[in-house]
């Protein structure tokens, strides 16, 4: 099965400031990765796709980058509703699988 | 618009039983490929188990092959989640999600596996 890791596990963070969460794979996925937010209490959303491509709806200030076994999601300006865990998945090989999680709150 | 409206859960006994179904709307359910995701309460996400459009193809995570068999009905558009030999480790809330890369969820069902 293919591990997945995301850096930080958690992390602290000011409205305004430009956050970037780091998710790594054993093996090389391609741009065969996702990355999901959820808020305290809620469903996950899908936020990108293709490592890169973002959902419809979401706000340009999430991007996604990478590719083979690093990939990036950045919030360029931390907004109060970005408060959240978020989640890497690998869509490359079965068994799927999800990234521990990166806990964003306020500083 | 897309619903996803999952049902079934519930308390059960170490090595029982239950089923799980999820029912889907706003879109053409047996075109698309469907998934559940489980998240232990106050844990992370955890990939369980994924059906193609058609029925014909299923994968599984490692932690319930051989308990869990997904299924569906596309003239009901709905999805099933057979759950036998339950752990306490399967407690847990069951999301049914669209698609292999998740793009809509549903509200998930809590299944809790205690005596």
């Amino acid at each position: 099965d293919i591990q997945m890791t995301q850096s930080p596990s958690a992390m602290s963070a000011s409205v305004g400031d430009r956050v970037t969460i780091t998710c790594r794979t054993s093996q090389a996925i391609s741009t065969s990765l996702a990355w999901f937010q959820q808020r305290p209490g809620k469903v996950p959303q899908r936020l990108i796709n293709h490592a890169s491509s973002l959902q419809s709806g979401v706000p340009s200030r999430f991007s996604g980058s990478g590719s083979g076994t690093e990939f990036t999601l950045t919030i360029s300006s931390l907004q109060p509703e970005d408060f959240a865990t978020y989640y890497c998945l690998q869509y490359s090989t079965y068994p799927f699988t999800f990234g521990p999680g990166t806990k964003v709150d306020i500083k | 618009e897309v619903q996803l409206s999952e049902s079934g859960g519930g308390l059960v006994q170490p090595g029982g039983s239950l089923r799980l179904s999820c029912a889907a709307s706003g879109f053409t359910f047996s075109f698309a490929a469907m998934t559940w995701v489980r998240q232990t309460p106050g844990k992370g996400l955890e990939w369980v188990s994924l059906i193609s459009s058609s029925g014909a193809n299923t994968y599984y995570a490692d932690s319930v092959k051989g308990r869990f068999t997904v299924s569906r009905d596309n003239s009901k558009n709905i999805l099933y989640m057979q759950m036998n030999s339950l752990r306490a480790e399967d407690t847990a809330v069951y999301f049914c999600a669209k698609d292999m890369q998740l793009s809509d969820w549903g509200q998930g069902t809590l299944v809790t596996v205690s005596s």
